[in-house]
């Protein structure tokens, strides 16, 4: 199994909706991530878990909660959004995180296309 | 952070050999260079990564020269499937930020 599954694949919400995001891979990564993508605009890093614990946290708002319950799942909350957080959500996962032995592949989810109302 | 630097957009036609240079002038000596693809609303999809000379795999090759501040994807007789946003990236294998951050990318179109 070498995907990595999103849900839902779309997601409209109100500004006062509480909702999540979930990502999953039986791949055995210990890394995962996720990214922002904007229309016509590249992915931009928010999160990256290794090991199940937050190591890098791109100063995103805290509206946007993450969480990895365990090595196969990973997490967005999402609560008090604004419309300028209408986006393209990408989880991805690799192997490890700071391992010079890894390829530094990332294998990305189809998205979680978000608008928020 | 080493940044990279690529066209923003190319056309071809399909069957020809398209090559994609990214510059990034002050890569670092651990940095590998690693290109994705990615199709409109869709994650980014690995295509090749390398460190110095030429690395070719089935679906494209890499060339880096010895001074590794530039890097050139070619892909060999391109279809129209192959109409995409190829990213460059740059970075220690698998850590930190920059082998994390996707550059502006350059958006491919093939015609018949």
């Amino acid at each position: 199994d070498t995907e990595v599954t999103q849900t839902p694949k779309h997601l409209v919400m109100g500004m006062t909706n509480k909702k999540s995001l979930k990502c999953e891979q039986h791949m055995g990564h210990r890394a995962m991530y996720w990214y922002k993508q904007k229309a016509k605009k590249p992915p931009e890093l928010m999160f990256v878990y290794s090991y199940e614990k937050l190591s890098i946290n791109e100063s995103v708002p805290s509206r946007f909660s993450p969480e990895c319950p365990n090595s196969s799942l990973l997490n967005l909350h999402l609560h008090a959004l604004q419309p300028e957080d209408s986006a393209l959500y990408l989880c991805a996962s690799s192997s490890r995180l700071g391992d010079s032995m890894n390829t530094g592949e990332l294998f990305f989810g189809e998205g979680s296309r978000l608008t928020v109302l | 952070l080493a940044k990279t630097t690529q066209p923003i957009s190319m056309d071809s036609y399909e069957g020809q050999e398209v090559n994609i240079t990214c510059s990034h002038n002050n890569i670092a000596t651990n940095d590998y260079i690693t290109w994705y693809q990615q199709f409109p609303s869709q994650g980014p999809r690995f295509i090749i990564q390398g460190y110095k000379t030429k690395v070719t795999n089935e679906v494209a090759s890499l060339f880096i020269p010895a001074d590794r501040k530039s890097s050139t994807l070619s892909l060999p007789r391109v279809s129209l499937s192959d109409t995409a946003v190829y990213y460059c990236l740059v970075g220690d294998k698998g850590t930190g930020r920059r082998a994390l951050t996707f550059g502006s990318g350059t958006r491919l179109q093939v015609q018949p």
